[in-house]
């Protein structure tokens, strides 16, 4: 099974600051079709699970444009340009290349400062 | 509008059995695979079974093979979780999500495993 390994697994940002999660999985999530299945999920605190990017860097329809993904192989990230109270919650990568199963990191827990 | 309405949840003894349903509405359910995604109290999510459209595949988590079925009513925009042989450590809100890339999710149906 692929292993997703998040880091930090808290968070405490300042409004209007940068955020960064880090996503690293056990092996290359270089599917045999070439591409890559790595998404993005904000947990808001009471919600369901919501996705914010999939296959590495492509936003899902509304959401904002400060959030971005990156990476490659077996190192990925989310980005978040200037953290909103709206954004607090937990985020979780997830890949889609090799399953079953269908693995997800921890979660990476966002809280304002 | 996509939406993805979970139901049957409760409270069951350990060894016991519950069904779960997933209503859905708003796409073309019978050509999508479908998930079911748990996530136990204050944890995180764990995938625990897909469906292929047609019915014809299914996997599973090894936590539950051999307890848990997943299966599908195309006719009704329905999806379903029979879970038997229920343990403690079951015990989570259950989510159907949509597709392989799981991009719509349902409120969850809660699962509590308790003597």
């Amino acid at each position: 099974d692929v292993v997703m390994t998040q880091s930090p697994l808290s968070l405490s940002v300042t409004l209007g600051q940068p955020a960064s999660i880090s996503c690293r999985s056990s092996q290359s999530l270089v599917h045999s079709d070439g591409k890559i299945y790595l998404n993005w999920f904000q947990q808001r605190p009471g919600q369901s699970p919501r996705r914010l990017i999939y296959k590495v860097s492509n936003r899902d329809f509304g959401v904002p444009d400060r959030f971005s993904g990156s990476g490659s192989d077996t190192e990925f990230t989310l980005k978040i340009s200037r953290v909103e109270t709206e954004d607090v919650g937990v985020y979780y990568c997830m890949q889609s290349s090799h399953w079953p199963p269908y693995t997800f990191g921890q979660g990476t827990k966002l809280e304002i400062k | 509008e996509v939406q993805l309405v979970e139901s049957g949840g409760g409270l069951v003894q350990p060894g016991g059995s519950l069904r779960l349903s997933c209503e859905a509405s708003g796409f073309a359910f019978s050509t999508y695979w479908m998930n079911w995604v748990r996530q136990a109290p204050g944890k995180g999510l764990e995938w625990v079974a897909n469906i292929k459209p047609d019915g014809s595949q299914k996997s599973y988590v090894d936590s539950v093979k051999g307890r848990f079925i997943i299966s599908r009513d195309n006719a009704r925009n329905s999806l379903y979780l029979q879970m038997d042989s229920l343990r403690a450590e079951d015990t989570a809100v259950y989510y159907c999500a949509r597709g392989g890339f799981f991009d719509w999710w349902g409120q969850g149906t809660l699962v509590t495993v308790s003597s």
